[in-house]
């Protein structure tokens, strides 16, 4: 079954505890990216890949980092996470033939922090 | 910078009312245009998307969006909701013809149907 995988689904940590949310895509897309979403907000870009070993910022990229090692995985790192980083998760993938985003993004499940 | 405009943040219709739900975008190239659905708890989903062509698309479950490009708009409509179209819906936007691999989202409207 086509699908992205995020984990951990639900986290509460405490400010400063360093965390990763792991995202999988198992669809060979070459394009990721990750969202926050906050009410009223709507979703806001994080960073996203073209490819592997190719990431750039969006929107909103302070206090995240992310690496792309490998086609499938698209990590997300809070090195020190603090509490405006409670947030609603989501990692998506697309295929991406060079054009910008022509493809349909499919989405993770969402992953919930909670930063106390 | 670039941006989304959704004008209704929450819309409350009955069943059978027609929906139309307004979304401007600001980027003066080509783009390729997006609605998204997310039901509670769930999600994101695609509705339908326009690349290129007849700029009135029919997507899944009945919703059609129109593009219009001297508007800068991309309004999505469906003729009869049903109580299962409770839902956030998203107007998204990416530039064409280049590498940029940004996406822009509007901030999103919730729709409540009656039964």
């Amino acid at each position: 079954e086509a699908q992205v995988t995020q984990n951990p689904r639900y986290l509460i940590t405490v400010t400063g505890k360093k965390l990763t949310v792991t995202c999988s895509q198992n669809m060979n897309h070459e394009y990721m990216s990750w969202y926050r979403q906050d009410p009223g907000l709507g979703l806001r870009q994080i960073y996203y890949s073209m490819n592997v070993e190719v990431t750039d910022k969006g929107d909103v990229p302070e206090g995240y980092k992310v690496s792309r090692k490998e086609k499938r995985n698209f990590p997300l790192i809070l090195e020190s996470p603090s509490p405006n980083q409670t947030s609603l998760y989501f990692c998506a993938s697309s295929l991406s033939p060079g054009q910008g985003v022509t493809g349909e993004l499919f989405f993770g499940e969402g992953s919930r922090l909670t930063v106390l | 910078a670039q941006s989304v405009s959704q004008h209704n943040h929450h819309v409350i219709l009955s069943e059978a009312a027609s929906l139309e739900l307004g979304c401007n975008y600001s980027y003066g190239g080509t783009v390729n245009l997006f609605w998204y659905v997310q039901y509670p708890g769930q999600h994101l989903q695609l509705l339908l998307k326009y690349f290129s062509g007849d700029p009135l698309v029919k997507g899944i479950k009945g919703f059609e969006a129109e593009f219009i490009k001297s508007k800068f708009s991309f309004n999505l409509r469906k003729p009869s909701v049903q109580w299962s179209d409770t839902a956030e819906y998203f107007c998204a936007v990416t530039p064409r013809g280049s590498t940029l691999g940004r996406l822009y989202f509007g901030r999103g409207t919730q729709l409540t149907v009656w039964p």
